[in-house]
């Protein structure tokens, strides 16, 4: 597969557990955060997001929850399946401007 | 389907030549981005425009150049003033007016190889 994923933090965990990936971000004049998946060799896909008014949002088996006074992201998948194997990247907004900022990314290897 | 298409997927260059990347979009979307990605980092953001015939750069634009001279289309130039340019490359639209919703559509990226 693609390189994308080398030397990247990696969470390995059975299928059916619950995962959490986490993310600190740069900047707390951010006010919008999104999770995007990126499979091998592929653009990354939207999962979820919320806003800096928020502290919880909750989609289909994923969760973002933020807490601004430490400046952390993370994303919670419920029941995790071999197909959520994937990169995992947060991005931040700075109020303001039209760009979003991206992180590392974290590997997460699902085993059946 | 409305999507975002990016074409080559694959491209070889040899050293000291100028390649295209090209982007197009059918989403209506105001603005797109380039980004470049390298092995074990997030995205790096090349350059972006928010309107027809304006562009701004990024954090990394030196090396790159890029034109928007359509609303569904942003090519990337890659100039062999670039002194790493072996990555994978992806483009990236938004409408800005709901700029809250989902960020950013991306395309399925290309890869370039300098040989």
């Amino acid at each position: 597969g693609e390189s994308v994923g080398l030397h990247l933090p990696t969470l390995s965990v059975q299928e059916g557990d619950n995962s959490i990936i986490n993310c600190a971000y740069s900047n707390s004049a951010s006010d919008y955060f999104i999770w995007y998946k990126q499979e091998s060799g592929k653009g990354p896909q939207f999962i979820i997001d919320i806003r800096s008014n928020m502290d919880k949002r909750q989609g289909q088996r994923v969760t973002v929850l933020l807490n601004k006074t430490v400046k952390h992201l993370s994303l919670q998948i419920a029941a995790t399946q071999p197909g959520d194997s994937a990169v995992y990247f947060c991005a931040e907004r700075n109020s303001g401007y039209s760009t979003l900022t991206f992180g590392k990314g974290t590997m997460l290897l699902v085993s059946p | 389907d409305g999507g975002i298409t990016q074409s080559p997927k694959y491209l070889f260059r040899k050293e000291g030549q100028n390649v295209t990347l090209s982007c197009e979009q059918n989403l209506n979307h105001d603005a797109m981005y380039w980004y470049r990605q390298d092995p074990g980092q997030g995205l790096r953001l090349i350059y972006y425009s928010q309107i027809v015939n304006d562009f701004q750069k990024g954090d990394i634009a030196e090396g790159y150049s890029v034109s928007r001279e359509k609303k569904e289309s942003f090519p990337l130039t890659v100039t062999s003033a670039q002194k790493n340019p072996t990555a994978f490359y992806l483009c990236a639209s938004s409408s800005e007016a709901s700029s809250y919703l989902g960020g950013l559509f991306f395309g399925e990226g290309s890869r370039l190889t300098v040989l």
